[in-house]
């Protein structure tokens, strides 16, 4: 069965340093892999996501993810976070039309 | 382009009493989601549809669950008789074939 771990319940950065959110999945098929982001009291907004191809992908607001088959990871990068970054990060896996399942999610602080 | 659009953001009710989600997905979307997010369990898939029709629905917990999709354009998740381990954040999806999940704000149900 598809899981997704994310072994960093929260994390804390200063601003300005770099971020890395780790993901690790099991998936037995070539997987669609995603991150999300959500503010308090908000919906879960699409980050960025992988399907093929280049295995380092931009999203939005500055992130990127990197895709390692022979790790089955899907980490998630900023190299200067900001204050407005703070939130709860999820990673999710699916492929084809099977729902997505997302792991429980990194908590992110950002102090000044 | 609206998005997904839930009501209410914001619902409590006593015990027992009969409680109903509302969700209007995003146009031309052909797959809808139920989640449900709680601190202790994250964000469990309940029931989805494929152009109306219910796929799985083995995620819903109990028989008091129940959820529709009469149209395009509308679904429902009731609960009755509601429980206080109902309380949690249910949210909403759609996305079409190319993956684009979009979620809504969701709705904070709390059971007294």
């Amino acid at each position: 069965a598809q899981s997704v771990t994310q072994p960093d319940i929260h994390i804390t950065v200063s601003e300005g340093a770099s971020l890395e959110l780790r993901c690790n999945y099991s998936y037995g098929a070539t997987p669609y892999l995603f991150w999300y982001v959500q503010s308090p009291g908000q919906g879960l907004q699409l980050l960025l996501k992988y399907f093929s191809g280049d295995t380092l992908v931009q999203g939005i607001k500055g992130f990127e993810a990197e895709f390692k088959r022979s790790q089955s990871s899907f980490n998630l990068r900023k190299p200067s976070v900001h204050w407005s970054d703070a939130a709860e990060y999820f990673c999710a896996v699916g492929a084809g039309n099977t729902p997505l399942v997302f792991g429980k999610g990194t908590r992110l602080s950002v102090i000044a | 382009d609206a998005g997904v659009i839930q009501s209410p953001r914001h619902e409590v009710t006593e015990m027992g009493q009969e409680v109903t989600l509302r969700c209007k997905p995003i146009s031309g979307h052909d797959y809808l989601f139920w989640y449900r997010q709680t601190m202790m369990r994250g964000l469990e898939l309940l029931i989805y549809f494929n152009n109306n029709v219910p796929i799985d629905d083995s995620g819903m917990p109990e028989d008091r669950f129940s959820a529709k999709m009469p149209n395009a354009s509308f679904s429902t998740l009731k609960i009755q008789p509601s429980e206080p381990r109902d309380s949690a954040v249910y949210f909403c999806a759609s996305s079409s074939r190319n993956y684009g999940y979009t979620f809504g704000s969701g709705t904070r149900l709390t059971v007294v």
